[in-house]
This record gives C-alpha cells, sequence and structure tokens, in this order.
C-alpha cells in the first residue's frame, strides 16, 4: 500500500505565523514520530505517538510546539508564532506497535521561516 | 545522554572502490543500531539493523558492523555504483535498562555522512 506521506511538501512562513505541517502514517501502524533536520544537523526526535497518546513528548523544543493524533491515523505538529531557528525539514515515521525498530519516514517538509 | 557522531561528514570517492563509513555513540546500553540512508526530497529508507547482541549484518554489498563495548560501528560498501550518493545516517535505540520511562523506541540520530561516488 501507500507509504507514509506529508503535506505540504515545502511551506515557506513569516517569522510570528503560525504553521500546521501533516503526517498520514501507513494504515494500521499504530505508532507515529516526528523528527526535525536542520542544516548540517542530525534528525532530532521531537515526539511519539502510541495510537493516540503521546507517552514521549520530550524532545519538543519549546511551548510553541505541539502535536496531535487522531483516530490513530492522521498526525498534525503545529509551530506557533515560528522564528527562524524553526526553518527545518520536518520528518514523520510510522511502524507496528510490536515493530517500532522498522520505522517507515515520510519525505519531509521543508518549512522556512523568513 | 546519547550522542551519536558519523565521521566523516562528506566523503567522495571514485566508482568501483570500497569505502567505509563510521560511526560512534557515546553510551553503550543500546538495544540496536541501524544505518539509514536518505536521498533528497525523499524520506528514510532502513539499510541495515543490528541487534546488540549481533556482531554485523550484510545485506548484497552493505555490510554494517557493531561493537557496542567500544561504540562503535562500521558500514562497508563493496564496489560503490553512483548509484550509492547519498546521505548515511546510523541511528541507536536505547536499551530498557537505561532508560527511566516508556519510550525507548525513540531513535537518536547521528550527522550523517554525504557519500558521493564519481563515475
Amino acid at each position: 500500500g501507500a507509504g507514509v506521506s506529508q503535506s505540504p511538501s515545502n511551506k515557506v512562513t513569516e517569522k510570528g505565523k503560525d504553521v500546521e505541517l501533516r503526517c498520514d502514517p501507513i494504515s494500521g501502524h499504530t505508532a507515529l514520530y516526528w523528527y526535525r533536520q536542520r542544516l548540517g544537523q542530525g534528525l532530532e526526535f521531537l515526539i511519539y505517538f502510541q495510537g493516540n497518546s503521546a507517552p514521549d513528548k520530550s524532545g519538543l523544543p519549546s511551548d510553541r510546539f505541539s502535536a496531535e493524533r487522531t483516530g490513530e491515523s492522521v498526525s498534525t505538529l503545529t509551530i506557533q508564532r515560528t522564528q527562524q531557528e524553526d526553518s527545518a525539514v520536518y520528518l514523520c515515521a510510522s511502524s507496528l506497535f510490536l515493530e517500532t525498530d522498522t520505522q517507515y519516514f515520510g519525505p519531509g517538509t521543508r518549512l522556512t521561516v523568513l | 545522554k546519547q550522542e551519536v557522531t558519523q565521521i566523516p561528514a562528506a566523503l567522495s570517492v571514485p566508482e568501483g572502490e570500497n569505502l567505509v563509513l563510521n560511526c560512534s555513540f557515546t553510551d553503550s546500553a543500546i538495544y540496536n543500531l541501524q544505518w539509514f540512508r536518505q536521498d533528497p526530497g525523499k524520506g528514510l529508507t532502513s539499510l541495515l539493523l543490528i541487534q546488540s547482541s549481533q556482531r554485523e549484518q550484510t545485506s548484497g554489498r552493505l555490510n554494517a558492523s557493531l561493537d557496542k563495548s567500544s561504540g562503535r560501528s562500521t558500514l562497508y560498501i563493496a564496489a560503490s555504483q553512483p548509484g550509492d550518493s547519498a546521505t548515511y545516517l546510523c541511528a541507536v535505540r536505547q536499551s530498557l535498562q537505561s532508560i527511566s520511562n516508556f519510550g525507548n523506541e525513540k531513535l537518536t540520530f547521528g550527522t550523517g555522512t554525504r557519500l558521493t561516488i564519481i563515475p
């Protein structure tokens, strides 16, 4: 079936605006992850969902970042009052509950904050 | 806190050569280690996964080794091809004993090695 999809693929916004990034995981994958990749840096873990619950939010960099998941499916990462340092590629991944070693990644959303 | 480092940051080699990419991690209490490939504009693709009890894994022209006690892993690519050009990332998953709460599914990634194979 279809892989993990993310939208939009690219987003340019002005500093101070809010943005929403969407992730559609593989159907049936109960685990969902958000990562951030800033230029020249490794992937940073942001948040992990098991079903609609987020047992690990340890990576969210500030209270401007939030995420939710509904129907054990689509997830939205929201960044409020964007700052230039938020510019990055935001990657989403999903996996089966008992196979969390095998994370399937989406193509990412490239966010540019001017 | 686990830190994962990859050296070199970039590597260019002529087509046909064998090459080695390096990954080191500071906390040896890992559950497993994965090597991923990242192509521009695309997501990550898992190449090899080594469990903490294993020493190496092989898939085609790729061989990954793991020395947990020294905190090192290598990815060996034989007979390189232009299609191997990509960024290679290693990532570790912590073992249950080294974390205090649910969430050991988190992967800690290295900064990557950007590989260019010159035709």
